[in-house]
């Protein structure tokens, strides 16, 4: 069946970038998202992009999509301590919910 | 405040027991779900309801039941409880187009 393979944790020093990386094998995806879970509280969506982009950027974020390789990255610049959180990849073939699939998580922890 | 309300935030049961987790939401969205997330495993859909109405089974639905009482609530239920559904359970609903889910803050369970 479908998957979306996550690495579980990222260390960064505050100030660097972060680039949480995503793997999915379903190469009818067409939604992918980036959600973003704080301690004690549910997901919250961080952006999203269509299997047609390459690209997107809002502010200090920039998702990367490697739509032959199957691979999407997040980007978050100038990585602050706010930042620190669970970050889940998603993918789904159409707005659906019911037909999406989430990654396990990538913990990022920010150094000082 | 807008949004998607779950109660109770948490709860102990013994094996056996049941109980019903409530949710609700004042975004008008016709889509709601429950999702359960354990460590590792990213979030696994329970139920939906795509409607007021209809509901139908997601990827883990042994153990559950639901019930969409009407546009606003959608409630889940466990019969008899068991250690393996001890997790953290979040209800969400959705906007059409996009497919962003909107989550609750989530319900913590632990079975004994």
């Amino acid at each position: 069946g479908e998957d979306v393979e996550q690495s579980l944790f990222l260390s960064v020093r505050e100030g660097d970038s972060s680039v949480i990386n995503c793997t999915y094998t379903d190469s009818s995806s067409t939604y992918l998202y980036w959600y973003k879970q704080e301690p004690g509280a549910g997901l919250q969506l961080l952006t999203y992009i269509f299997s047609n982009m390459d690209m997107k950027q809002d502010q200090r974020l920039t998702v990367l999509l490697n739509k032959k390789d199957k691979h999407l990255s997040l980007r978050i610049a100038d990585t602050q301590t706010g930042d620190s959180a669970i970050y889940f990849c998603a993918e789904s073939k159409d707005s659906s919910a019911s037909k999406i699939i989430f990654g396990s998580g990538t913990r990022l922890s920010i150094r000082p | 405040n807008a949004g998607v309300t779950q109660t109770p935030k948490f709860q102990v049961l013994k094996t056996g027991q049941s109980m019903t987790l409530q949710c609700a939401q004042d975004m008008n969205h016709n889509s709601m779900y429950w999702y359960r997330q354990d460590p590792g495993m990213g979030l696994r859909l329970i139920y939906y309801s795509a409607s007021e109405g209809t509901t139908d089974k997601g990827e883990v639905p042994n153990g559950y039941n639901v019930s969409r009482l009407n546009k606003r609530e959608f409630s889940l239920r466990l019969e008899s409880a068991a250690p393996s559904q001890t997790s953290v359970y979040f209800c969400a609903t959705q906007i059409p187009n996009t497919g962003e889910l909107f989550f609750g803050e989530g319900s913590r369970l632990t079975v004994l």
